[in-house]
């Protein structure tokens, strides 16, 4: 148990559907990201949000729209993916002035 | 993008035998860390090493950090079924944790 909770765990949805997953820490920590992980390839950052603004966007595309409303909430709203999108979302989280990352359990995601 | 190759990509061992597992890069890193993965969860930090040729010990698991800051390796001793997982090793130029492909451990009775 890292204190990042993600929810929901498993989502099946399909390519008209609107859907958000939602990450949550109450750690204090100040800076929140989304990865992506597929099978065969690293982890890959999406955004990085810090004290709230977002700071990094690695070209993702726009039917991944992240949302940070406050420091201990991170939410990525997905509308209209593709079935390449499927993979596991995971959120993670760190501390101020800290290097290592805490992540949440992860959200999988089937587009159908 | 500083980007970390990990070898080997995967392997399988029988329980009680000893690996090393490696973690390279061009680029020179203020710190990198180890993370274990187990399937359907997220990682889980290990170790963070910081100097170079700085060695830590996490019971059957030895981590060293190069001379130059630039790989790092993992070695585990006596091998369990409890250590089987992906191992990750990233390092964080600025805002971002960059990770490796990660190196996918069996270990069987």
């Amino acid at each position: 148990e890292t204190g990042v909770t993600q929810t929901p765990r498993h989502l099946v949805m399909g390519m008209t559907n609107k859907k958000s997953l939602k990450c949550e820490q109450h750690l204090g920590h100040n800076a929140m990201y989304w990865y992506k992980q597929s099978a065969k390839k690293p982890l890959e950052l999406m955004f990085v949000y810090s004290l709230e603004e977002r700071v990094e966007n690695n070209s993702v595309p726009s039917r991944f729209s992240p949302e940070c409303p406050n420091s201990s909430h991170l939410f990525l709203h997905l509308h209209t993916l593709q079935p390449e999108d499927s993979a596991l979302y995971l959120c993670a989280s760190r501390p101020p002035g800290g290097t290592e990352a805490f992540f949440g359990q992860g959200t999988r995601l089937t587009v159908v | 993008t500083q980007l970390l190759e990990q070898s080997p990509q995967f392997l399988s061992i029988q329980e009680g035998e000893n690996l090393t597992v490696y973690c390279n890069s061009s680029s020179v890193f203020s710190s990198l860390q180890w993370y274990r993965q187990e399937p359907g969860e997220g990682p889980v930090l290990l170790v963070t090493v910081v100097t170079g040729g700085e060695v830590k010990k996490l019971k059957r698991l030895t981590f060293q950090f190069g001379d130059a800051r630039k790989d790092s390796s993992l070695h585990i001793t006596a091998a369990q079924t409890g250590d089987t997982g992906l191992y990750l090793c990233a390092g964080a130029p600025g805002y971002a944790l960059n990770f490796g492909k990660g190196t996918s451990l069996l270990v069987t009775p």
